[in-house]
């Protein structure tokens, strides 16, 4: 079965500071990886993802992500947080063929203080 | 567009009572998906539909769900009887044909159901 895990229930960090919301996965053959925001009482919204290509993915709101394939790992990274950046993350996975089946982490809490 | 539109926002409900839920995809969008947010479980795809047919309802927990899309602009996910473990928000969201180039599903703002 594919997965993807977050293991962090909430990151905190202070504004100005580097942030980093971590996700591995477990997905046979080659993953297609994605990571998406969730603001208070709004649906989800797409941050980016990764289908092949650069390990390193950059996607809106200055966030980044970078593929390790040895450590399965899909870490969704920012150089400064802003305390707008605060919001539940989740890193997604597809599943069989297509992208049209997300399988999603449990979600990390990001909390910025200013 | 004023991307996808979920209605109601909140639903509080007794139990046994029939729940329905609506969702306006984006016009044009080809593919509608319907999920189910909660602590326990996280976002689970519960129901997808390509071009209004159903594609794949392996993530419907029980014959007390359904979901119907009769044209392009409109679904319904509906359960009855309702029971207190459905409490969640409920998610609808649309894309295009998803392909390597484009992978973006368009997420509604989702419709809490607390039954109590």
């Amino acid at each position: 079965a594919q997965s993807v895990a977050q293991p962090e229930d909430q990151v905190n960090v202070a504004e100005g500071n580097p942030l980093t919301v971590k996700c591995t996965y477990s997905v046979s053959g080659n993953p297609y990886l994605f990571w998406y925001v969730q603001y208070p009482n709004r649906g989800l919204q797409f941050l980016l993802k990764y289908i092949t290509g650069d390990n390193l993915v950059k996607g809106s709101y200055g966030f980044e992500a970078e593929f390790n394939k040895s450590q399965t790992s899909f870490h969704l990274k920012k150089p400064s947080a802003l305390v707008s950046d605060s919001a539940l993350y989740f890193c997604a996975s597809s599943r069989g063929t297509g992208f049209q089946k997300l399988v999603f982490g449990t979600g990390t809490r990001l909390l910025v203080s200013p | 567009d004023a991307g996808v539109i979920q209605s109601p926002r909140h639903e509080v409900t007794e139990m046994g009572q029939e729940v329905t839920l609506r969702c306006k995809p984006i016009s044009g969008h080809d593919y509608l998906f319907w999920y189910r947010q909660t602590m326990m479980r996280g976002l689970e795809l519960l129901i997808y539909f390509n071009n209004n047919v159903p594609i794949d309802d392996s993530g419907m927990p029980e014959d007390r769900f359904s979901a119907k899309m009769p044209n392009a602009s409109f679904s319904t996910l509906k359960i009855q009887p309702s029971e207190p473990r459905d409490s969640a928000v409920y998610f609808c969201a649309s894309s295009w044909i998803l392909t390597d180039m484009n992978t973006e599903a368009f997420f509604g703002q989702g419709t809490r159901l607390t039954v109590v």
